[in-house]
């Protein structure tokens, strides 16, 4: 079965460094996001990704953040200068057109030391 | 205030006794409702999507149900394999549909 894929798995960097997360969305998915999950907190929204641009972003992803598809296979989330507080789990998610569930990676568990 | 609210925040359950979950949305605009089951340390994993009152679905021991207001995730004759945290999410039209917005999820333990 077709499944997101995230890597690293878990990464630990220092404060003020950049950092990059990276997704395989599922193939034939058009629709690309980025969620994260501070511990003990909700799943939330940081990004959406359509037609190789930004459709929609929360308050949470400001100028630090940002988004790219490099290839026709990956997507990536990018830090800027990561801060203590940026520490969670980052969801990557797919859905196909027309279908409104997404499918989740198994996440990236960010740590910020 | 909070567009998706789940109840209760933690359940348990003994092995092979019946429970509902509870989902409560934002009404307006909503475009779908969603149930995943999350495992610690893990993604959310896709359950099912309701998009109109009266729409169920089921899927071995879980039923998912949804109201003018409200979802119920049904679990039938648990057993401790199905311990995770359930978690209910909601999308909206207008500004903010391509996104999610998340309960803050219910953490079922089913005990042998």
């Amino acid at each position: 079965e077709p499944e997101v894929t995230q890597t690293p798995s878990h990464q630990v960097t220092q404060m003020g460094q950049e950092v990059i997360l990276r997704c395989v969305p599922i193939s034939n998915h058009l629709y690309f996001y980025w969620y994260r999950q501070i511990l003990g907190q909700k799943v939330e929204f940081l990004v959406s990704f359509y037609n190789n641009e930004i459709s929609e972003k929360s308050e949470i992803f400001d100028d630090q953040f940002s988004v790219e598809r490099p290839d026709g296979s990956n997507f990536t989330l990018k830090i800027r200068s990561t801060k203590l507080e940026d520490s969670a789990m980052y969801f990557c998610a797919s859905r196909k057109p027309r279908q409104g569930e997404a499918f989740f990676g198994q996440g990236t568990r960010l740590t910020v030391v | 205030e909070d567009q998706v609210t789940q109840s209760p925040e933690a359940l348990r359950l003994q092995e092979g006794e019946s429970s509902s979950l509870n989902c409560s949305y934002t009404v307006s605009g909503l475009r779908g409702l969603f149930w995943y089951r999350q495992d610690p340390g893990k993604g959310p994993e896709f359950l099912f999507t309701l998009y109109s009152a009266g729409e169920e679905k089921e899927k071995e021991r879980l039923k998912a149900t949804l109201t003018k207001k409200e979802s119920f995730l049904h679990i039938t004759a648990p057993k401790p394999e199905d311990s995770a945290t359930y978690l209910c999410a909601a999308r909206y039209s207008g500004a903010g549909s391509y996104q999610l917005t998340f309960g803050k999820g219910t953490k079922l333990s089913v005990i042998p």
